[in-house]
């Protein structure tokens, strides 16, 4: 079946600008997670979404990051008035179940440049 | 908060060999999963194996194998006869066992280790 996909594959924008970051979960899957990923930092976790509701968003770095998920499907992850730190790869992950062991299964990812 | 430290950053073996890359963490539960994760150059992150921390027992899949010492907090992956196509970004990654807390369904990764395997 489809994996998890990620939309635009590669975004470049000029600071100050809104982007907005697409990512389809694989079909039945509850639990979705966004992560990103950058030279500095690592891989760090951001928004954690059990179907509609974010019950863990404590890895957000600020209020100009937000998500929202519709629907139990579809999700996306929007940066304000994006900054030149804010450039990395956004991952995005869906488990079955949120509470349960199950596999998180990852997307390509988004690569986001801020110039 | 839980750590994960991978203090290789780049590891290269010759094809066919065995390499180790290491892993250690920090995390006052006693219950949580501990995962290795590979990552090519297409970005996306696959699962190679995971292991319970209830489970005494090593996690093997086929190639790969883990040592898991919990008194340590070591967890270590062990790649047997590696091919060309081992090559890759691995992440040692730890989760909490505790579904119901808040925080606990997150991954948190180590650094990250460069795996290149010469021909």
């Amino acid at each position: 079946g489809a994996g998890v996909s990620q939309s635009p594959s590669n975004k470049v924008t000029e600071k100050g600008k809104d982007v907005e970051l697409r990512c389809d979960p694989i079909s039945g899957h509850t639990a979705l997670y966004w992560y990103r990923q950058s030279l500095g930092q690592g891989l760090e976790f951001l928004i954690y979404f059990q179907g509609n509701s974010a019950p863990d968003k404590s890895g957000l770095p600020s209020d100009r990051f937000s998500a929202e998920r519709t629907g139990g499907s579809v999700s996306t992850l929007t940066i304000q008035r994006t900054q030149q730190e804010d450039s990395a790869v956004y991952l995005c992950a869906s488990s079955l179940m949120g509470q349960q062991i199950y596999e998180q299964y990852f997307g390509p990812g988004t690569r986001l440049t801020v110039t | 908060a839980q750590t994960v430290t991978q203090s290789q950053p780049e590891m290269s073996v010759q094809e066919a060999e065995t390499v180790t890359l290491s892993c250690t963490y920090d995390t006052s539960e006693s219950d949580y999963y501990l995962f290795w994760y590979k990552q090519p150059p297409s970005r996306q992150m696959i699962l190679v194996i995971r292991q319970e921390a209830y489970k005494q027992q090593n996690a093997t899949e086929n190639r790969f194998s883990v040592n898991f010492q919990k008194a340590a907090k070591s967890f270590s992956l062990k790649i047997s006869d590696s091919q060309l196509g081992d090559a890759a970004m691995y992440f040692c990654a730890y989760r909490s066992a505790s579904g119901g807390r808040r925080g606990a369904q997150k991954l948190v990764f180590g650094q990250g280790t460069r795996l290149t395997i010469n021909p």
